[in-house]
């Protein structure tokens, strides 16, 4: 089962910031926190992810609490593209084999960016 | 920039017949995944795949399922004989060496009569 909640549903204004929560209080230590998308019934598209520190790419920023317990994806400028289900994930340090490297979908927050 | 691809886009087949799914993961990486998505439900997890060998596999992975990279650059997805339940989304992923972050293809829809 997943190990992160996340509100069912958000919207947000084309051209401002969408701030999607989650929350995932019983991470441990060797954990990371993943965010992936999925825009309609397409692959799912990575965006980010991090330990401990806050993270910045062209996608996204990742702002994760002192505490780890819970996390903030940043969209700076939301587009209309970037109405998708997203998915918070937490998923421990690689093994060498790959075992344990699984990714644990839960539902999801469906983002509605609006004109 | 370099994606993993799948065929066939989609599948239609009857109950009992075997399908083979096709990925070809993105160059050189080593760790190969199967997920499906049954419309309407989560992503779930099927199996993972390295060094030629099954990682891990989830319960819904049984012995109607293989996985197999005949060669260097395609990693199959075969069932067997498909139940009903079978239909669904399937989505493989490779990641590199560091196992970081996996990137998914674009999908195949396979839908058993």
């Amino acid at each position: 089962d997943a190990k992160t909640t996340q509100p069912t549903s958000m919207d947000c204004a084309e051209g401002r910031a969408a701030n999607l929560p989650c929350n995932h209080s019983t991470i441990s230590g060797n954990e990371y926190v993943y965010w992936y998308r999925q825009i309609h019934s397409q692959g799912p598209q990575y965006i980010i992810h991090g330990l401990k520190n806050n993270e910045t790419n062209e996608m996204a920023s990742l702002i994760i609490t002192e505490d780890r317990k819970s996390s903030t994806l940043i969209l700076p400028h939301a587009t209309l593209r970037d109405t998708a289900v997203y998915y918070c994930i937490v998923r421990p340090r690689n093994s060498y084999t790959g075992a344990n490297s699984k990714l644990t979908f839960g539902k999801g927050i469906t983002l509605s960016v609006r004109p | 920039e370099p994606e993993v691809t799948q065929t066939p886009s989609h599948q239609v087949t009857q109950m009992g017949q075997e399908v083979i799914l096709r990925c070809v993961p993105i160059s050189n990486h080593l760790y190969f995944y199967w997920y499906r998505q049954i419309l309407g439900q989560k992503v779930e997890f099927l199996v993972s795949f390295y060094n030629n060998e099954i990682s891990e596999k989830s319960e819904i992975f049984d012995d109607q399922f293989s996985v197999e990279r005949p060669d260097g650059s395609n990693f199959t997805l075969k069932i067997r004989s498909t139940k009903l339940e079978d239909s669904a989304m399937y989505f493989c992923a490779s990641a590199g060496a560091s196992q970081e972050t996996q990137y998914f293809g674009p999908g195949t829809r396979l839908l058993v009569l």
